[in-house]
């Protein structure tokens, strides 16, 4: 079935840097772009940024934008989200999620969350 | 940014009940609205997209309506399944933006 399936939960330091995998299985994952959206504890939904998994165009939110760096692996379906000099306000789940354009751009298929958490 | 207000924030019900959670977009967005729900601890499902439109597998008991700057999703007869937090999300220009969450309680 079509799905994302994203890394396990990180505990990082105030400073560091986390990257997380989203590995795509039952669709073509060229032909749709992914996104990334985290929420923090008890917190809404913030967008953090686009990456087409076709050509690698990214577009950041532009709070993160010099944090935070997206990127795919076509041959193992996979796209990544790496953020730089956390800091404690960065605590929060980030979830994957499929754009589908045919669709109004709707995120049709997300991945389970990966829980960060930026503690000294 | 497009501001995403809905309302109410909360809402309390009974299985049976039928409900509604209006969106107001801070400028026109034509129909690029969809809707979500999340559990807790889960990530969130779509159910409509395209301000009107059922996502496949999801049940006909929720619709939505509405274009330009007001939308709605209802839910014409809640089942114990239905309790959950529902977002709107705009999808009609960058940076995409979300309502701040409508928690649905049980009454």
């Amino acid at each position: 079935q079509v799905q994302l399936v994203q890394s396990g939960a990180e505990v990082k330091k105030p400073g560091a840097s986390v990257k997380v995998s989203c590995k795509a299985s039952g669709y073509t994952f060229t032909s749709y772009g992914i996104s990334w959206v985290r929420q923090a504890p008890g917190q809404g939904l913030e967008w953090m940024g686009w990456i087409s998994a076709y050509n690698g165009n990214t577009n950041y939110a532009q709070k993160l934008q010099g944090r935070v760096t997206m990127s795919t692996d076509t041959s193992t379906s996979t796209a990544y989200m790496e953020l730089r000099s956390l800091r404690s306000g960065d605590t929060a789940v980030y979830s994957c999620a499929r754009l589908n354009s045919g669709n109004r751009d709707a995120f049709d298929i997300w991945g389970q969350g990966t829980l960060v958490t930026v503690s000294s | 940014d497009i501001q995403m207000t809905q309302s109410p924030s909360s809402l309390s019900a009974s299985v049976g009940d039928r409900v509604t959670i209006t969106c107001r977009a801070s400028q026109i967005i034509s129909n690029y609205l969809n809707w979500y729900q999340q559990k807790p601890g889960k990530a969130p499902k779509l159910l409509i997209y395209a301000a009107s439109s059922l996502q496949s597998g999801v049940p006909s008991r929720f619709s939505g309506s509405g274009s330009g700057t007001d939308f709605t999703l209802t839910i014409s007869s809640l089942q114990p399944e239905d309790f959950a937090t529902y977002y709107c999300h705009q999808s009609y220009s960058t940076p995409p933006t979300f309502g701040q969450g409508t928690k649905l309680e049980i009454k």
